[in-house]
């Protein structure tokens, strides 16, 4: 079955940009209509989406962390990856790379569709200290 | 502060049945399904159920949710100890042009 595993500095500099790959194994990551997601958690807190991305180009970010997110998909490593740039210490969290899939239904003469996130990295804890 | 509302903590005895609510507005709830995941300390969250009463294959039966007007719930039935974990519901966001928003997480105990 498909599994995720994301990797990347454990530490970065308050300003720089975190820089993070997930692996996509037990399956390509073009052969469905799916999107690639990354979730974030600081200790102790909920959860926080942060943005996804299909193999068709489509984005969808956090409007709060829009003007600081880019995720992008290499479909030749089978990989997608994040980048956050001018980190802080809120940044401070460990981060998820989850697979959207969809399903669909039927009503009246409309489709309808709707996502849910079903594989799960087993997460990167990401650390902004000087 | 999360844009839906969950409550911190929940409690029951085993065999009892414990409900967790999920509220939003008409921008989330109130427009697209409801999915709930359940997150152990220094794990990843699992999918538990997805489009508001869906279970993934392996779930247990005792999970089930519902969803109504602007808010949803998860109820699990026959609470046993390794349902003590953290609850969290999500749903996609139509404000803003899309995004998912999650609840605060509701931890269960199980006394």
């Amino acid at each position: 079955q498909v599994q995720l595993q994301e990797s990347g500095p454990g530490l970065v500099k308050p300003s720089q940009t975190l820089s993070l790959t997930c692996t996509v194994s037990g399956g390509s990551i073009t052969s469905g209509s799916w999107y690639w997601s990354w979730i974030r958690q600081p200790a102790g807190k909920g959860l926080e989406w942060i943005g996804r991305m299909n193999t068709r180009g489509s984005t969808d970010y956090n409007p709060s962390l829009k003007s600081r997110v880019t995720i992008s998909v290499d479909t030749s490593k089978n990989q997608f990856s994040l980048k956050l740039s001018s980190m802080t210490a809120a940044d401070t969290a460990m981060y998820f790379c989850a697979r959207e899939s969809r399903g669909r239904f039927h009503l009246l003469y409309s489709t309808y569709y709707y996502y849910y996130m079903d594989v799960w990295g087993k997460g990167t804890t990401v650390t902004v200290s000087s | 502060q999360s844009v839906l509302t969950q409550p911190p903590s929940t409690s029951g005895t085993p065999g009892q049945r414990v409900s967790i609510s999920c509220s939003g507005d008409s921008s989330n709830i109130g427009s697209n399904p409801v999915n709930w995941y359940q997150q152990f300390p220094g794990t990843a969250p699992k999918l538990l159920i997805y489009s508001n009463n869906q279970r993934p294959s392996g779930v247990s039966d005792r999970f089930s949710g519902s969803k109504s007007g602007t808010s949803a719930s998860l109820a699990i039935s026959g609470l046993q100890s390794e349902d003590e974990a953290d609850y969290y519901c999500a749903a996609w966001d139509d404000s803003l042009n899309g995004h998912w928003v999650f609840g605060g997480g509701t931890k269960v105990t199980v006394l």
